[in-house]
């Protein structure tokens, strides 16, 4: 059974330092995966899609690795800031259909 | 573009009662879901459709109905609801098949009391 896990659960920093965020899974036959951000109380913000056969994809200051074969992607955050507190949710699809969602990591950003 | 909404925002049900939640999705998206987050849990699958008229069970789908009766449409129901069925429920769509990126509603929070 595919299970992902994600390290540190929380994350507190001073604004504009540089962070990653990690996440692993154990079964390596995924098709993509996808990190989100969710702020208190609202829905799932998609940020940042990477398929299978890809290794990087960037947006902006967020930047997302994948490396299929140990199971692992990392989530780079460049330069906090405060707005970037949030929960990040790592997620992987199988078999083309539903996610299997990581417990996320809590990030804050003190000004 | 709305993308995925949901109706309700909130709800608080005694148990026993019965309802549906409705999520809609105006991207032409094939395939559609039902999410629950629980704390401590994450988020679970409960139902999903890979297309209109077909629906088939995820995770955790005991307690739960769905239709898929329009493409843009999936309702999931609660005949009888219990407390455990307490949690927030995120509908969530893609393009076609899993490969391709999901898109959230703004989720529903449910309470049973």
């Amino acid at each position: 059974k595919q299970e992902v896990t994600q390290i540190p659960a929380a994350l507190s920093v001073p604004e504009g330092e540089n962070l990653v965020l990690n996440c692993s899974f154990t079964d390596s036959a995924i098709y993509n995966l996808q990190w989100f951000r969710q702020d208190p109380g609202k829905g799932l913000t998609s940020l940042l899609l990477i398929q299978s056969s890809q290794r990087e994809q960037t947006s902006g200051r967020l930047n997302a690795s994948l490396d299929k074969s140990s199971g692992r992607s990392t989530l780079y955050i460049a330069a906090s800031q405060p707005g970037d507190s949030a929960t990040y949710l790592c997620a992987v699809s199988l078999a083309g259909t539903a996610l299997i969602f990581g417990k996320g990591t809590t990030l804050s950003v003190s000004s | 573009n709305a993308g995925v909404t949901q109706t309700p925002k909130f709800r608080v049900l005694k148990t026993g009662q019965s309802m549906t939640l409705l999520c809609a999705q105006d991207m032409n998206h094939e395939y559609m879901y039902w999410y629950r987050q629980d704390p401590g849990m994450g988020l679970r699958l409960i139902h999903y459709s890979v297309g209109e008229g077909t629906t088939a069970k995820g995770e955790v789908p005991d307690g739960y109905n769905v239709s898929r009766l329009k493409k843009q449409n999936f309702l999931l129901g609660l005949e009888s609801a219990a407390p455990s069925q307490t949690s927030v429920y995120f509908c969530a769509s893609s393009y076609r098949t899993g490969a391709n990126e999901q898109f959230f509603g703004p989720g529903t929070r449910l309470t049973v009391l």
